[in-house]
C-alpha cells in the first residue's frame, strides 16, 4: 500500500460548482497535513496547513482532516476558472520527518 | 512574503554534460530540498540538506551530486547529464524538517 494515495483525475467542474479534493494515507504517524496548488509549469505554492484533527477555512477553501479515517480533503467553493491547476497534498510526522505528497489531482473549471 | 528563486526557468543541455542547477532562498530556513517532478510520478525527493555543508540523500540520489556552502544557497549537480535526466526540477526550503516546504518556481531541464 503506497503512503499517500490521491486520484490522478483529470476533474472537470463547472464555474460555481462545489470540488472536493481528497487523499487517503496509512501512516497513522502523519499530523501536519498541507494542500498545494500548482499552476501549469510553474512551482507548487502552499494553499492550506492544518495540524491533526479537523477543519481549517480560508476564503472559499476549507481542509478537512480526519485522522481515524486517514482521509484528508479540500474543498472548493464557488470554483473558479482560476482555480484550474494540480492540487497536490502532502503530510508529515512521527519519524518521517520528510513531507510525503501525493501525486496530485488536475482540476479544470470551465467557464 | 517567502522567496525561492532558481537560475533557470528553462535549459536544454547535451547528455555527457556538466549541469549545475542553482537555487537560493531569503527566508533563513535551516533545510533546502531537490525534487524532480514527471508526470505521474509525481514529486520524488533527490537530496536534501538540514544545514550548511550538510547533506542526505534522499529517494532517488544516483546520477546527482548537492553543494551547500552557505545557508541561503543550495546547488544540485548533474556530473554527466543524461536524457533520462530530462525533467522539471523543483527547490523547497522549509523552517523545520517535517515543516511546510516553500518552493521555487522550478527548471525545466532538456538533455538532448
Amino acid at each position: 500500500q503506497k503512503e499517500v494515495e490521491q486520484d490522478p483525475g483529470p476533474l472537470s467542474v463547472p464555474e460555481g460548482a462545489i470540488v472536493s479534493l481528497n487523499c487517503t494515507y496509512s501512516n497513522s504517524a502523519f499530523q501536519y497535513f498541507m494542500w498545494y496548488r500548482q499552476y501549469s509549469r510553474k512551482g507548487p505554492e502552499l494553499l492550506m496547513y492544518t495540524y491533526s484533527s479537523g477543519n481549517k477555512e480560508d476564503g472559499r477553501f476549507t481542509a478537512q482532516v480526519d485522522k481515524s479515517s486517514k482521509y484528508i480533503s479540500l474543498f472548493i467553493r464557488d470554483s473558479q476558472p482560476s482555480d484550474s491547476a494540480t492540487y497536490l497534498c502532502a503530510m508529515s510526522g512521527g519519524s518521517n520527518y520528510k513531507l510525503t505528497f501525493g501525486k496530485g489531482t488536475l482540476l479544470t473549471v470551465n467557464p | 512574503d517567502v522567496k525561492v528563486t532558481q537560475s533557470s526557468r528553462y535549459l536544454v543541455k547535451r547528455t555527457g554534460e556538466k549541469v549545475f542547477l542553482e537555487c537560493v532562498q531569503d527566508m533563513d530556513h535551516e533545510n533546502m530540498f531537490w525534487y524532480r517532478q514527471d508526470p505521474g510520478l509525481g514529486l520524488r525527493l533527490i537530496y536534501f540538506s538540514y544545514d550548511v555543508k550538510m547533506k542526505e540523500k534522499g529517494d532517488i540520489p544516483e546520477g546527482y551530486s548537492v553543494s551547500r556552502e552557505k545557508k541561503e544557497r543550495f546547488s544540485l549537480i548533474l556530473e554527466s547529464a543524461s536524457t533520462n535526466q530530462t525533467s522539471m526540477y523543483l527547490c523547497a526550503s522549509s523552517l523545520f524538517l517535517g515543516d511546510t516546504q516553500y518552493f521555487g518556481p522550478g527548471t525545466r531541464l532538456t538533455v538532448l
